[in-house]
Parts: C-alpha cells; structure tokens; sequence
C-alpha cells in the first residue's frame, strides 16, 4: 500500500490569491493524479502529474491555472492560481503503481475555501 | 472511458447484506471493474476489483454477471461504518488513472 499526506489539509483564502498543496508518498509510486472533488460531487481528474516532464491536463483544466511539478516519484505539488468562489472543493493526490499493483490510493484531501 | 449506472442511493439494515448493482453495458473485453467507496471526508479507498470471475476478500465479494455488462457488489454484513458512496469505475488494463461517476449512496440504519 501507499500512505499519502497532503499538506494543508485545509485552508481558507482570499480571490485573486494563489495556494500550492503539497503531496508526499511513503514510496515510490509510477504514477501521481490530482483530482478536484465539488461540494456535494464525485471527484473530477484535473491532470495526471508526470515526473519531469509537463504534467498532463483533463479537458477543461489548464496548466496556467494548475500549475503542477513532481520533481520525484514521492512528491508533487498543486498550485491553485488567481482563485475564485468557484475554485472551493476538496483537492485529493492519488497515486497507483506501487510494488503490489496499479490499484489506487488517495491522500486525505484538501479542503480550500475561497472568499 | 466506458460508462457505469448505478442507483443514486440505497438504504440498508445493519447486519443485514447488501447488493450493490451496477451497470455497464459497453464495457470492452480489457476493462476491469473495480469498486472504491468514499467514506465521510475521506478519500476513496479500494475494495475489490475483477475481470471475469467472482471475487471475495476480507471487505466484500463482487459478482460478474457471464456477459460482464453488469456487476454486483456484495457485503455480506453492513456495519455503520459501511455507510459511505460506493463507486463502480471500469479500467482498462495498465496505469490509467480511475475516472469517477456518481456513485451509489449507501445508507445503513441501526
């Protein structure tokens, strides 16, 4: 298995700001995913995070608003940028290829408000 | 991605079983049926995954219906702590990140 820590695990902020959330992985993984999760929705894939290379965004998501970096195979980061309301969700880090598999694991989230 | 239909939501008994249906009717011969939930303020979690055949661990058990265009997720004693969104994801063979739908609500009552 993975153990995922997201820091922070929450945080309120200001329109127009921008928040980095971190992401670190007890191991080695091959691959590391951003999703973002809407009050009261499922969660949505934002990009999958490639190690130094560019990360790779879903439709709808763009780099210059989520910039992304893995500098390794146990870290990466997720900037939110020029926030708005909208932008308030839970962010989750998901990560999948370990030694035992490609199944899937979760960070516990970050919870962002934005005002 | 193929699609998946579950219920919105579903209500069970503790100590009772519950069935889980999904549907996916266009699913394609590599894809893997796969199951998380997402316990309150928690990220997903695992609970079983299959190809063909019928599966069981120590969570839950997963039937595949012989043509794989339906599955049912089965536990066999709900608990309070099984109270959570049940996902029915379908995924292809390799690294390809889990694409989510809405999933079924399970609500279980003392």
């Amino acid at each position: 298995s993975a153990v995922i820590s997201q820091k922070p695990s929450r945080d309120i902020c200001q329109r127009g700001t921008s928040l980095t959330i971190q992401c670190q992985v007890d191991s080695q993984v091959t691959m590391m995913f951003w999703y973002r999760q809407q009050p009261g929705q499922s969660l949505t894939l934002i990009a999958t995070a490639n190690q130094g290379s560019e990360a790779t965004y879903e439709s709808g998501f763009v780099i210059d608003k989520f910039p992304i970096s893995r500098p390794n195979l146990t870290f990466s980061t997720l900037t939110v940028s020029n926030m708005s309301p909208e932008d308030s969700s839970i962010y989750l880090c998901s990560v999948a290829g370990t030694r035992e598999g490609y199944e899937q694991y979760f960070g516990p989230g970050t919870r962002l408000t934005v005002t | 991605d193929a699609k998946t239909t579950q219920p919105n939501s579903m209500e069970s008994n503790e100590e009772e079983p519950v069935h889980l249906p999904c549907n996916h009717s266009t699913i394609s011969g590599t894809d893997y049926i796969h199951w998380y939930r997402q316990l309150p303020s928690q990220g997903p979690e695992y609970v079983i995954h299959g190809l063909t055949s019928n599966v069981n661990n120590r969570m839950a058990s997963l039937a595949i219906a012989e043509d794989r265009k339906s599955s049912t997720l089965i536990l066999h004693r709900a608990t309070l702590r099984d109270a959570a969104v049940y996902y029915c994801i379908l995924r292809d063979v390799g690294n390809t990140p889990l694409v989510f739908g809405k999933g079924t609500r399970l609500s279980v009552i003392a």
